[in-house]
C-alpha cells in the first residue's frame, strides 16, 4: 500500500520569507511524487512532479521540491513567499507499478501574512 | 478549453435518495477518477477507470457505483445516500502511457450534502 503524510495542518510564514511544506511518503519501489495546490472553492492544480533524475525539481509559480530517497521525503519549498501563495497544498504519490492512481496526503494550509 | 467538467456543482439530498454525478473530459484521457475530499483527510479515491467499459475500486468504494460507457464520461452514483456521504467530490482524468507520468487534471468539484 502507498501512503503520504503531511505532518503540519497549517504553516504560517511572513511575506518575503522562505517557506517549506513537509511531505513524507511510503510506496513499494520507486515513487512518482507530486504537489498540487487548491484555492478556495476550486479543484486541485498541478504544481510539480518528481519522476527520476535530479533530486531538486522546479515547478509553477516559483515553487520547487526536494526529493530525498533515504528520508522518503518530498518537501515543497519557495525562496520568497507571496500573500497569493496562501492556499491548501497536497502532496501525492504513485508507485511505478500497482494501482495507477495517486494517493494524497491530508493537506497543509499555507498562510502567508503581509 | 473546458478540461474536466462536473455536474451538478451543488446538491442537497435526503437520506435514502439516489443521485448521479457526471464527469466529462474533452482531453481524450484514458484514465478517470472519482475522489472525495473531507476536512483533515485529504482526497480519498472512490473508484477509477483505466478505459472505456472498465472500472475499479479505490480506497473508499462502499455506497458508490460508477460507469464508464463512453471514454469522455465517468458517472458516480449513490443508490441510497447516507449523511456520511456528505462531502466534496472531485473528478480527475489523466493520460497515462509508459512514457507519461499520469499528472491528474481536476474538475472544480461537486458539493453534496445529505440530510
Amino acid at each position: 500500500a502507498q501512503s503520504v503524510a503531511q505532518p503540519e495542518d497549517q504553516v504560517n510564514v511572513a511575506e518575503g520569507n522562505p517557506l517549506t511544506v513537509k511531505c513524507t511518503y511510503s510506496v513499494s519501489g520507486n515513487p512518482y511524487l507530486f504537489w498540487y495546490v487548491q484555492y478556495p472553492n476550486r479543484g486541485l492544480q498541478f504544481l510539480l512532479k518528481y519522476i527520476t533524475g535530479d533530486n531538486l525539481v522546479k515547478g509553477s509559480y516559483g515553487f520547487e521540491a526536494e526529493f530525498n530517497k533515504s528520508q522518503t521525503s518530498f518537501h515543497l519549498k519557495k525562496p520568497s513567499a507571496l500573500v497569493s501563495d496562501s492556499a491548501l497544498y497536497f502532496c501525492a504519490v504513485r508507485g511505478y507499478t500497482g494501482r495507477r492512481a495517486l494517493t494524497f496526503g491530508s493537506g497543509t494550509r499555507l498562510q502567508v501574512q503581509p | 478549453n473546458a478540461g474536466v467538467t462536473q455536474t451538478p456543482k451543488f446538491r442537497v439530498l435526503k437520506t435514502g435518495q439516489s443521485m448521479t454525478l457526471l464527469c466529462a473530459q474533452d482531453m481524450n484521457h484514458e484514465y478517470m477518477y472519482w475522489y472525495r475530499q473531507d476536512p483533515g483527510m485529504g482526497l480519498r479515491l472512490i473508484h477509477y477507470s483505466v478505459g472505456e467499459g472498465t472500472t475499479a475500486k479505490g480506497e473508499v468504494p462502499d455506497g458508490y457505483n460508477v460507469s464508464r460507457l463512453k471514454k469522455q464520461n465517468f458517472l458516480l452514483g449513490l443508490e441510497s445516500a447516507a449523511p456520511s456521504q456528505t462531502s466534496v467530490y472531485f473528478c480527475a482524468s489523466s493520460y497515462l502511457t509508459s512514457g507519461n507520468t499520469g499528472e491528474l487534471f481536476f474538475g472544480e468539484g461537486s458539493r453534496l450534502t445529505v440530510l
